[in-house]
């Protein structure tokens, strides 16, 4: 079975500044996808980022980036310039390439101005 | 292009209750996945449909069904209801539910409050 790990319930960042999320996971499959996903207080979870295990370069979408650690399982977020609406609960995702995710425990992001 | 729409947003029941919800996902998606979401146990996947076809299923007991019809909406049943089924019950919409190159994408979620 798939399991995904956030080892960081809350984390605080000053406005402006880079936070790191951490995640790690677990599984026997070669051909994978990997998700950050962001559920601001309104409850409506959106897609920040995605990376497809077979391909070696590390995702970036404008602020946010992963450093995705195939041979260690590890796929962290990295939020540069931190703004205000960064502020949500963030989810780690798994899945084989179905829609079937399995999801992380989350980590609370609070951005302080 | 309309994004996933879940209704009822919220509902209260009591314990041995039936509670259906209804998913609408953007069109021309196919497949339809549900998540339970509990501040003791997180996100959850309960159950993928693809083409009205239950593809995958996750580890919930039988009193949580669900099915999809020719138009993609989908809709899910939970019998019996006890009070640890409360929870956030979110839908999530894919073009073809393969992870290839497409995002999935998921509605505001159904509130369930069980008493």
């Amino acid at each position: 079975a798939q399991t995904v790990t956030q080892s960081q319930p809350e984390m605080s960042v000053q406005e402006a500044e880079t936070v790191t999320l951490s995640c790690t996971y677990d599984t026997s499959e070669n051909n994978y996808y990997l998700f950050w996903y962001k559920q601001p207080p309104s409850r409506q979870m959106i897609l920040v980022i995605r990376q497809e295990a077979y391909k070696q370069q590390n995702a970036t979408e404008n602020r946010f980036s992963v450093n995705f650690q195939k041979a260690a399982k590890s796929f962290s977020l990295k939020i540069s310039d931190s703004q205000l609406g960064d502020t949500a609960m963030y989810f780690c995702a798994f899945t084989r390439g179905r829609n079937d995710m399995r999801f992380g425990a989350g980590t609370r992001l609070t951005v302080k101005p | 292009k309309a994004g996933v729409t879940q209704t009822p947003r919220y509902l209260i029941k009591t314990r041995g209750q039936q509670v259906t919800l209804s998913c609408s996902p953007i069109s021309g998606h196919r497949s339809v996945s549900w998540y339970q979401q509990t501040p003791g146990q997180g996100l959850q996947f309960l159950f993928e449909y693809f083409s009205e076809t239950q593809r995958n299923k996750g580890n919930f007991p039988g009193r949580f069904s669900g099915r999809q019809f020719s138009n993609s909406r989908s809709e899910m049943n939970v019998s019996t209801l006890e009070l640890g089924d409360s929870a956030l019950y979110l839908c999530a919409s894919h073009q073809t539910g393969t992870h290839s190159d497409n995002e999935q994408f998921f509605g505001p979620g159904t509130r369930l409050t069980v008493l």
